[in-house]
């Protein structure tokens, strides 16, 4: 069975762009979360879908926004780029939208911003 | 609100010698707690988790980590380190319904020859 997929891998944005970041999940799962990871701040939670709904919201500014797609795939977007904002974007999926359910993750997206 | 305390940064010890990576958590009502690790430049990989029963459970990779409710803690522990096991490690707690996780900052595991 294929793991979770993030394209793409790298990024290099300059400041005020915008991008969007895909995860495709593991066949049948219907939960996908991402998370920010940088040096300083560790994984911080950005927000958690299923069944195309955000369930679940971290405490990030309104210009990282998501949606979730009928075959479960994500995408992440977020405007107005800051320097900030370099990191690596981890996505996450599990079958089940219970916390008992442990996630798989995804390699990462990394993203430069300039 | 929840949260997860990895107290050393930084583990090392000899290949052979036991391990053990600390972690401490607080959250209201019954915890489901995990660890995963972190290999350079790729994503986490779930290593073992509690849900109920036994406190001590055992994961990939011959690790595994004993739950104290009374402490709070979810230690992981291996009683042979190997060089391999050289990677980061997290401690995560998850809500019992919400699927919002909130990880440890992590300890760097160094195992030398």
């Amino acid at each position: 069975k294929a793991g979770v997929t993030q394209t793409p891998r790298y990024l290099i944005k300059t400041r005020g762009q915008q991008v969007t970041l895909s995860c495709s999940p593991i066949s049948g799962h219907r939960s996908v979360s991402w998370y920010q990871q940088t040096p300083g701040q560790g994984l911080q939670f950005l927000f958690e879908y299923f069944s195309e709904t955000q369930r679940n919201k971290g405490n990030f500014p309104g210009r990282f926004s998501g949606r979730q797609f009928s075959n479960s795939r994500s995408e992440m977007n977020v405007s107005t780029l800051e320097l900030g904002d370099s990191a690596l974007y981890l996505c996450a999926s599990s079958l089940g939208q219970g916390g008992d359910n442990e996630q798989f993750f995804g390699p990462g997206t990394r993203l430069t911003v300039l | 609100a929840q949260s997860v305390a990895q107290p050393e940064d930084q583990v090392n010890v000899a290949e052979g010698n036991p391990l053990t990576v600390k972690c401490t958590y607080s959250v209201s009502g019954n915890p489901y707690l995990f660890w995963y690790v972190q290999y350079p430049n790729r994503g986490l990989q779930f290593l073992l988790k509690y849900i109920t029963g036994d406190n001590l459970v055992k994961g990939s990779y011959g690790f595994e980590a004993e739950f104290n409710k009374s402490q709070t803690s979810f230690h992981l522990k291996k009683p042979s380190a190997l060089v391999s096991d050289s990677a980061l490690y997290f401690c995560a707690v998850r809500d019992t319904n919400a699927g919002k996780s909130t990880f440890g900052d992590g300890t760097t595991l160094t195992v030398k020859p």
